[in-house]
């Protein structure tokens, strides 16, 4: 069974950079069939994507955020990683790790429980 | 705002059938398949539909998605009280970006 979990701060200061990972057991973590995202989503509002990476490295970021937005890749560890810099608390939210699937047209077949990040001096 | 746009509510009582729409535009639905995710009070989104009307191992055949043009349907059939829950609509749009619609609350009376 394929499980995710999101681990970081919880409470981020204005300005800095919120740093998450998401770490990855069960199924194959490194094959093609399969892409790693971040999804984020404020109390009582809907999902925002922030961007894809696959394990070859290759990204896709949300344009709104691009600027703002980093996300790598450890094959070694089973795991994937956000950066978020210049937070303020637009960017407070439940942050989801999820994997994508080729065989599901690249739907999101499996998430992380979520973490709740908050932004605040 | 979202790029995809949702009731914000829908209703129905048990063993009813209810439709969740999806409109977007040629960028994103017009070009692109949709996804549809369930999402219960206080627990992570669930893949729902894939490729417009396929459905993932385990999910009941009482939910199926349709597609015409930039618009996307949901329909939920023989409704039931553990069907109560927040249904997004998912595409990629022409910008390589992931858009989600903003989000549809189903009751069930």
């Amino acid at each position: 069974q394929v499980q995710l979990q999101e681990s970081g701060p919880g409470l981020v200061k204005p300005s800095q950079t919120l740093s998450l990972t998401c770490t990855v057991s069960g199924g194959s973590f490194s094959s093609g069939s399969y892409y790693w995202t971040w999804i984020r989503q404020p109390a009582g509002r809907g999902l925002e994507w922030i961007g894809r990476i696959f394990t070859s490295g290759s990204t896709n970021y949300n344009p709104s955020l691009k600027s703002r937005v980093t996300m790598s890749v450890d094959t070694s560890k089973n795991q994937f990683s956000l950066m978020l810099s210049s937070v303020t608390a637009a960017d407070t939210a439940v942050y989801y790790c999820a994997r994508g699937y080729s065989g599901y047209d690249w739907g999101l077949d499996y998430w992380g429980q979520g973490t709740l990040v908050t932004v605040s001096s | 705002q979202s790029v995809l746009t949702q009731p914000p509510s829908a209703s129905g009582t048990p063993g009813q059938r209810v439709t969740i729409s999806c409109s977007g535009s040629s960028s994103n639905i017009g070009s692109h398949t949709v996804n549809w995710y369930q999402q219960l009070p206080g627990t992570a989104p669930k893949l729902l539909i894939y490729n417009n009307n396929q459905r993932p191992s385990g999910v009941p055949d009482r939910f199926s998605g349709s597609k015409s043009g930039t618009s996307a349907s949901l329909a939920i059939s023989g409704l039931q009280s553990e069907d109560e829950a927040d249904y997004y609509c998912a595409a990629w749009d022409d910008s390589l970006d992931r858009v989600f619609g903003g989000g549809t609350k189903l009751t069930v009376l």
